[in-house]
């Protein structure tokens, strides 16, 4: 059984470019989603997908998009990257949705640096 | 919105000595669940408690989770060097519109002096 990977694990971009993070779920996993771990800080929810729709989301603008591929992969899009948008990036997997869900699998994460 | 409150922020202490960490929700939680954090690592799954007034052990750790949902803590007996790290709660809303929504406290880091 493979765990949560996501890539790449470090990255570092411009003001203002565009990024794009993977994550592979955990194999038998159904359920994606992404937080946002900023230095000494708790994740913070961005969103979760589940059968490839987006159905939850946490405080984060518009240019915070993502998608889910069939085979429950994901991927996590931000534009315009502001230097705040610097955080480890988690992807965490599991089996159902909503209250149902058990713990989750959180993979490695991508260390995102804006300069 | 749904604030989760952990403290304290930091700990320290001597190998052997005991450690606790309390977690307090602005509202009524469905369930909460506890991960730890090694330096440099990412989430483990630790329990999930789902109960009113539930209380779980793994070995040397016991999890309460509080009887109006609203608060939970995490007690490890006799500390040993392989705790150290951050511990994190990360709580459930109890309404239909929570869906994948994990508030995560503030975390409390553990460190233990050999």
């Amino acid at each position: 059984e493979t765990g949560v990977t996501q890539s790449p694990t470090h990255l570092i971009k411009t003001r203002g470019q565009q990024v794009t993070l993977r994550c592979s779920s955990q194999s038998g996993h159904n359920t994606v989603s992404w937080y946002q771990q900023a230095l000494g800080q708790g994740p913070q929810f961005i969103f979760q997908y589940y059968r490839e729709e987006e159905n939850g989301r946490g405080n984060f603008p518009p240019r915070f998009s993502g998608l889910q591929f069939p085979n429950y992969s994901s991927e996590l899009n931000v534009n315009a990257l502001e230097l705040d948008d610097s955080a480890l990036y988690l992807c965490a997997s599991s089996l159902g949705q909503g209250q149902s869900v058990l713990g989750y699998t959180f993979g490695s994460g991508t260390r995102l640096t804006v300069v | 919105g749904q604030q989760v409150m952990q403290i304290p922020q930091y700990q320290h202490v001597q190998e052997g000595e005991d450690f606790t960490t309390y977690c307090n929700s602005s509202t009524t939680l469905s369930n909460i669940q506890w991960y730890k954090q090694r330096p440099g690592g990412h989430p483990v799954f630790l329990i999930q408690l789902v109960k009113s007034g539930e209380v779980k052990k793994q070995k040397r750790l016991t999890f309460q989770f509080g009887e109006a949902k609203k608060n939970s803590s995490l007690h490890i007996t006799a500390t040993q060097t392989t705790d150290v790290g951050t511990y994190f709660c990360a709580g459930r809303g109890a309404g239909g519109t929570s869906y994948g929504k994990l508030t995560f406290g503030q975390g409390t880091i553990l460190t233990v002096h050999p």
